[in-house]
């Protein structure tokens, strides 16, 4: 069964402190791996995208890695803010057509003062 | 910048009735996609929509529910005889050409079943 899981369920960091999140999925066939900002009642905003040969893909702040072998990704925030509180999404891309995105449940991460 | 909106942000129906949710996605995407996310759960997968044709479907989009493109700018879910557990908040989506193209989220539409 597809399944995409992620750690840790939620996460409080100092304004200023970097942080990483993690992902592991177990999807066939794999066609790419994506993560999303999802604030509190609004809907997905993409951060990155990687396909099966990228390894690393960065995006202001936001560099996420992706290891095809072992089937994991992460996601490395640097400088946090506290614009940055939100739900982080790890989405992996599966299904012949691969436009079918399997949805992790997410980290919830706080970012204070 | 251009934007995925939908209407309404909130419905509410009772158990039984029709709901028709409507997505106006991106003027130049071709593909087009719902998912549901019921409240404190993951997002999860409907369908995806291209050429005029179901392109993918998940196990949740059953006869209950179906997709289509009325026009040249609208994109509607419609669910036949809704449940209680049909209560979520819809969204939809839309990327251009390419499969990996990266999708673009409306706001989303929150249903509530009573």
């Amino acid at each position: 069964k597809n399944q995409v899981e992620q750690s840790p369920q939620s996460l409080i960091i100092l304004e200023g402190k970097n942080c990483t999140l993690q992902c592991n999925y177990t999807v066939s066939p794999f066609s790419n791996l994506r993560w999303y900002k999802q604030d509190t009642g609004r809907g997905p905003v993409s951060l990155t995208i990687m396909t099966f040969s990228e390894n690393t893909k960065s995006n202001g702040r936001y560099t996420a890695t992706l290891d095809a072998d072992t089937k994991q990704s992460s996601l490395h925030i640097t400088a946090s803010q506290l614009s940055d509180s939100a739900s982080y999404i790890c989405v992996v891309s599966a299904g012949q057509a691969g436009t079918a995105l399997i949805f992790g449940k997410g980290t919830t991460l706080s970012v204070s003062s | 910048e251009p934007e995925v909106t939908q209407t309404p942000s909130h419905q509410v129906t009772q158990m039984g009735q029709e709901v028709i949710l409507r997505c106006v996605p991106i003027s130049n995407h071709l593909y087009f996609y719902w998912y549901r996310q019921i409240l404190g759960q993951k997002v999860e997968f409907l369908v995806s929509f291209y050429n005029n044709e179901i392109s993918e479907k998940s196990e949740i989009f059953d006869d209950q529910f179906s997709v289509e493109r009325p026009d040249g700018s609208n994109f509607t879910l419609k669910i036949r005889s809704t449940k209680l557990e049909d209560s979520a908040m819809y969204f939809c989506a839309s990327s251009g050409w390419g499969i990996g193209n990266e999708q673009f989220f409306g706001p989303g539409t929150r249903l509530t079943v009573l």
